[in-house]
């Protein structure tokens, strides 16, 4: 079963906008983890933020986490063509069997040059 | 190696037919993990290893699915009697230890005809 919802669905922006993602999950967590995608292919790992961690940044990365809310963004700034993918979450749940990662069905981002 | 790889990046086989995928992890990594993504959603999990030993094999979808990582490194996921059912993309990740950052092979894009 998928635990992660991303949001929204598709994104179509332009080159050098910010592009914001969010996710929302229904357990408690100990990390989530943010993934990209091309082509329906193999998942390069992005950034991983912890369950006491409220925000991290890598580069062009900002992602920010509410476990209160259960929910997590991911904002790309100044966004390339090359950034065209698909992201997704995925969580695992904290306390027993806290290696699964539950993933969303992710959001397809389209940046036009 | 530098990387998760996986063999063959594609295979196309016959309903009934046996199929073997091949996992090889990041040196080192003590976590494998096979997940099967199927088009238009996240990847969801299949099987966990901790060494050479099947620690969670709850997201087999059935018994014609099998895996086995005989020296704690290269895993293999073996499907039998192939189902059309079966075609989606499966997918490796490793990680250093359990609950650490999984990193993602390119997948098998497997198709039952």
């Amino acid at each position: 079963s998928q635990q992660g919802e991303e949001d929204p669905q598709a994104l179509s922006i332009q080159e050098g906008e910010n592009a914001t993602m969010n996710c929302s999950y229904k357990t408690s967590i100990n990390n989530l983890q943010w993934y990209r995608q091309n082509s329906g292919r193999g998942l390069v790992h992005l950034i991983l933020i912890r369950s006491n961690e409220r925000e991290k940044h890598s580069g062009r990365l900002r992602v920010t986490l509410d476990t209160s809310k259960k929910s997590s963004s991911l904002l790309i700034t100044a966004s390339r063509a090359a950034d065209t993918a698909s992201y997704f979450c995925a969580t695992d749940r904290s306390g027993g069997s806290n290696y699964k990662l539950t993933f969303g069905k992710g959001t397809l981002l389209t940046v036009n040059p | 190696g530098a990387g998760v790889s996986q063999t063959p990046s594609n295979k196309v086989t016959e309903k009934g037919k046996y199929v073997e995928l091949r996992c090889d992890p990041i040196s080192g990594h003590t976590a494998l993990y096979w997940y099967r993504q199927s088009l238009g959603q996240g990847p969801e999990f299949l099987i966990y290893f901790q060494g050479t030993g099947a620690a969670d094999d709850s997201g087999l979808p059935n018994d014609r699915f099998f895996a086995v990582r005989p020296e704690g490194s290269v895993s293999t996921l073996k499907i039998q009697r192939t189902e059309r059912g079966d075609s989606a993309v499966y997918l490796c990740a490793s990680s250093l230890y359990q609950n650490t950052e999984a990193f993602f092979g390119q997948g098998t894009r497997l198709t039952v005809v």
